[in-house]
């Protein structure tokens, strides 16, 4: 069972814009992990935020964890053509690990 | 050189055989982890294995089977039970069940 939900499914966007993805999910968590995946092959992790955090940030990317709403929020500032891939959101409740459906993002150059 | 490694990359088998991923990893995790992952969807918990000699089912074990007799290695057999078996396969290990997960290239299996 999926745990989490991205949206939106697809996003497409210019080199230099701002990317969005959302994460919703429904049960309480520990941590929410964001995931990237180039095509066709594994994931690599990008950032983990615990339930008592708000924000995080790793260089060009950001990510905010609303408890309440129960959603986070993944933003790529300042988009590459590098950047195309797929991104998911992974969260753990009730001691298990589940992925969302991703947001495959494609940045034109 | 650290990682976790699959193999092989594609394989092709004919319907009705048993089929094994290998999956093995020298980061000392104590967790593992299969998933598949069918076009342009998310990943589908096979099997995850916290410990060495245990392993749990995942959301979608029906046709498949796993052993963790070592640490370090936890393959996959893909059954003939197994009703639409092609798909891509990817496995992970993480320090403990929850962590990060550290993901290998993945192997994709088309069932002629």
């Amino acid at each position: 069972s999926q745990q989490g939900e991205e949206d939106p499914q697809a996003l497409s966007i210019q080199e230099g814009e701002n990317a969005t993805m959302n994460c919703s999910y429904k049960t309480s968590i520990n941590n929410l992990q964001w995931y990237r995946q180039n095509s066709g092959r594994g994931l690599v992790h990008l950032i983990l935020i615990r339930s008592n955090e708000r924000e995080k940030h790793s260089g060009r990317l950001r990510v905010t964890l609303d408890t309440s709403k129960k959603s986070s929020s993944l933003l790529i500032t300042a988009s590459r053509a590098a950047d195309t891939a797929s991104y998911f959101c992974a969260t753990d409740a009730h001691n298990d690990m589940r992925f969302g459906a991703g947001t495959r993002l494609t940045v034109k150059p | 050189d650290g990682g976790i490694t699959q193999s092989p990359k594609y394989l092709f088998r004919k319907e009705g055989q048993n089929v094994t991923l290998s999956c093995e990893q020298n980061l000392n995790h104590d967790a593992m982890y299969w998933y598949r992952q069918d076009p342009g969807q998310g990943l589908r918990l096979i099997y995850y294995s916290q410990i060495v000699n245990d392993f749990q089912k995942g959301d979608i074990a029906e046709g498949y089977s796993v052993s963790r007799e070592k640490k370090e290695s936890f393959p996959l057999t893909v059954t003939s039970a197994q009703k639409n078996p092609t798909a891509f396969y990817l496995c992970a290990s993480s320090p403990g069940h929850t962590d990060t997960q550290y993901f290998g290239p993945g192997t994709r299996l088309t069932v002629l």
